[in-house]
């Protein structure tokens, strides 16, 4: 049972244009949503978060996007740089605080320059 | 760099061996998880260590056990190890605050290899 679902697992996309990563779930008591970033021999990277109570948080080149009525959120990127380039995971919380993250299977994102 | 360290690197198992993985946790973090990374998946959840006490657990059998120290250090342990055990083991340590909001760091994980 996959509560959270990241249905692309790969994503090419060119230097200078926007990224769109996208991750749905089903789970309807999932309040807090996370992306991580990781890179080959390291682990999990915190990227940026948002609450079920907005639909939107921006942290600088990154914003992620939140639907609860289609449980489906994204995160945008741009400009897409070269180092962006790694695992992305999208994770969801029943709780803020709880700290039980479910993961998605992740989307390997390619920039080319 | 999270300042949340792993070890070993990596291990090759037996199965039906015992094995236990150690993770230390940023300095003042109350709180460590343990996932499990499959290769090809995203990190499960294992369970989550609170002042010392386990608090919550995933879809995980018992012979998966842990201990949390003052220190901030933690340990994961397996016992009688399955093939299927082979996977990259992440520790997560955070601080849990009466006012909810967190972030959990990771560190870069140890990878299992039973045989």
């Amino acid at each position: 049972d996959q509560q959270v679902k990241q249905n692309s697992p790969s994503l090419s996309v060119q230097e200078g244009r926007i990224s769109i990563l996208n991750c749905d779930y089903t789970n309807s008591m999932f309040d807090y949503f996370l992306w991580y970033k990781k890179y080959p021999a390291e682990g999990p990277t915190f990227l940026i978060s948002i609450s079920s109570i907005k639909d939107k948080n921006e942290d600088g080149r990154f914003t992620v996007f939140l639907n609860k009525s289609a449980k489906h959120l994204s995160l945008h990127i741009v400009p897409s740089q070269p180092g962006d380039s790694a695992v992305y995971f999208c994770a969801a919380s029943p709780l803020q605080g709880a700290q039980k993250l479910v993961f998605g299977q992740g989307t390997r994102l390619t920039i080319n320059p | 760099e999270t300042g949340v360290t792993q070890s070993p690197t990596h291990l090759i198992k037996t199965r039906g061996q015992q094995v236990t993985l150690r993770c230390s946790s940023q300095s003042g973090h109350n709180t460590v998880s343990w996932y499990q990374q499959a290769l090809g998946q995203g990190p499960q959840f294992i369970f989550q260590y609170y002042r010392e006490e386990e608090n919550g657990r995933g879809n995980f059998p018992p012979r998966f056990s842990g201990l949390q120290f003052p220190n901030y250090s933690s340990e994961l342990n397996v016992n009688a190890l399955e093939l299927d055990d082979s996977a990259l083991y992440l520790c997560a340590s955070s601080l849990r605050t009466s006012g909810g909001g967190y972030e959990q760091y990771f560190g870069p994980g140890t990878r299992l290899t039973v045989t």
